[in-house]
């Protein structure tokens, strides 16, 4: 059973530019969530798709977007890069008892994550 | 506001024991625990309910308490394979979260031979 894939796992971009980050969930999960990770820091949320919308966003700017699409598969952009987007971006899928609120929504799969450097 | 976690790091030798905190200044609904190794990702261990529930994994068992929002991870007779990055992630309480998680800062955890 494939858990979460994401691609690439590695890239680096210079300032200004504009990166696309994809990610595969979990069999049988329908949500994904995508995460910012800097080094040495627990990882931050930015959004939340569910049923192919924005369903909850952190505390990132519009330069930060994302899609998901019918097969629960998603993409997070980011455009204008600057140096502080270097991270670890994390995807994370979870299960279907997202839709009720359920505790079991909440548990979280990750994937490897996509290393961004921005130079 | 992201939970607090102490210590940043923990250095054991096999076999010790060891306690991670997590605090929190908002009320919470659930706190989950994950661990992350280096180069890899964060793997869930465990979900704690509202309700002071104390729940286990083989030797790591977490507790849960409500009224002081603080939740601690207990690691039993630490093996190196214990070795990594905790976090503890948070769900407020208010039913508006589904699913959004806030991770502390993170506990490092080295046990050596």
């Amino acid at each position: 059973d494939a858990g979460v894939t994401q691609s690439p796992t590695h890239l680096i971009k210079t300032r200004g530019q504009q990166v696309t980050l994809r990610c595969s969930p979990k069999s049988g999960h329908d949500t994904v969530s995508w995460y910012q990770q800097a080094l040495g820091q627990g990882p931050q949320f930015i959004f939340q798709y569910y049923e192919e919308e924005e369903r909850q966003r952190g505390n990132f700017p519009d330069r930060f977007s994302g899609h998901q699409f019918p097969n629960y598969s998603s993409e997070l952009n980011v455009n204008a890069l600057l140096l502080g987007d270097s991270a670890l971006y994390l995807c994370a899928s979870s299960p279907l008892g997202v839709r009720t609120g359920g505790p079991g929504a909440n548990v979280l799969t990750f994937g490897a994550g996509s290393r961004l450097t921005v130079l | 506001q992201q939970p607090v976690q102490s210590p940043q790091a923990v250095i054991l030798r096999e076999g010790e024991d060891a306690v991670i905190n997590c605090s929190s200044s908002k009320a919470l609904y659930s706190v989950h625990w994950y661990r992350q190794k280096h180069g890899e990702a964060p793997v869930f261990l465990m979900i704690l309910l509202k309700g002071g529930e104390q729940k286990g994994h083989e030797k790591i068992s977490a507790s849960f308490n409500e009224k002081k929002q603080q939740s601690s991870l207990y690691l039993t007779a630490s093996q190196l394979s214990y070795s990594g990055t905790y976090f503890c992630g948070t769900v407020n309480a208010g039913g508006t979260s589904y699913g959004k998680l806030t991770f502390g800062q993170g506990t490092i955890l080295t046990v050596h031979p």
